[in-house]
């Protein structure tokens, strides 16, 4: 199916490692990206390709993907990573994809 | 470094045609090293492909809007723009410009948004 299904929210404690994740068979073909949005703004891409971070994004941002599923991993979570993260992919088609976004919040 | 900017209406009457138009600066609209694409935002809600245009004219459009999307490219203002005809509420959200290099299908650049209001 066309579609990327991510968990509604997540927490983690500060300081911690937290990992989201995203589902959908199109991740068994294509790699999936990963946005950050804090409320008011516009996203932000963290996470591109296979493991690749543009410029300016902190080191502690990771991907990975394994089968139908990727994730970011966020190790050693800032307060300031509080926000919604959304993966986004592609299909066959050329056709965009994005998951549901996950709320994660940094207790 | 490319920077984009949406500009159109802010409200839409129900059963009327949505037109937005992206500037992009910092780059050229004619590159083949980027899509241009439209995403879109209702309020309080997840962000939703609309589709995008490659600088040889080739669109790619969510197969759920694709009956009421047009997207275009106006080369000479280094613009592109977006049509949504017969708006309902549900259309209302904020609408994103973005670019997309050709190489990682990833979205670098954002515009800061436009939020469109579907209402009579």
């Amino acid at each position: 199916s066309s579609e990327l299904t991510q968990d509604p929210a997540v927490s983690v404690a500060l300081g911690q490692t937290v990992r989201i994740t995203c589902q959908g068979d199109s991740l068994r073909s294509y790699y999936a990206s990963w946005y950050q949005q804090k409320p008011g703004q516009a996203p932000v891409l963290v996470i591109y390709g296979k493991n690749n971070r543009p410029s300016g994004i902190p080191d502690r941002f990771s991907g990975s993907s394994s089968g139908n599923t990727a994730s970011l991993t966020i190790t050693g979570a800032q307060a300031e990573d509080e926000a919604d993260y959304y993966c986004n992919s592609r299909d066959s088609s050329g056709n965009h994809l994005f998951g549901g976004g996950t709320k994660l919040t940094v207790l | 470094q490319l920077q984009l900017q949406e500009s159109g209406p802010g409200l839409v009457k129900p059963s009327e045609t949505l037109s937005l138009t992206c500037t992009v600066s910092g780059g050229s609209i004619s590159s083949s090293s980027y899509y241009w694409g439209w995403i879109r935002q209702p309020p309080g809600k997840g962000l939703e492909w609309i589709g995008s245009i490659y600088y040889s004219g080739s669109t790619y459009y969510n197969p759920s809007l694709k009956s009421r999307v047009t997207i275009s490219v106006d080369t000479s203002k280094n613009q592109f723009s977006l049509k949504l005809s017969s708006v309902t509420a549900a259309d209302t959200a904020v609408y994103y410009c973005a670019s997309i290099p050709a190489t990682v299908f990833s979205v670098d650049y954002w515009g800061q948004g436009t939020l469109v209001t579907v209402s009579s």
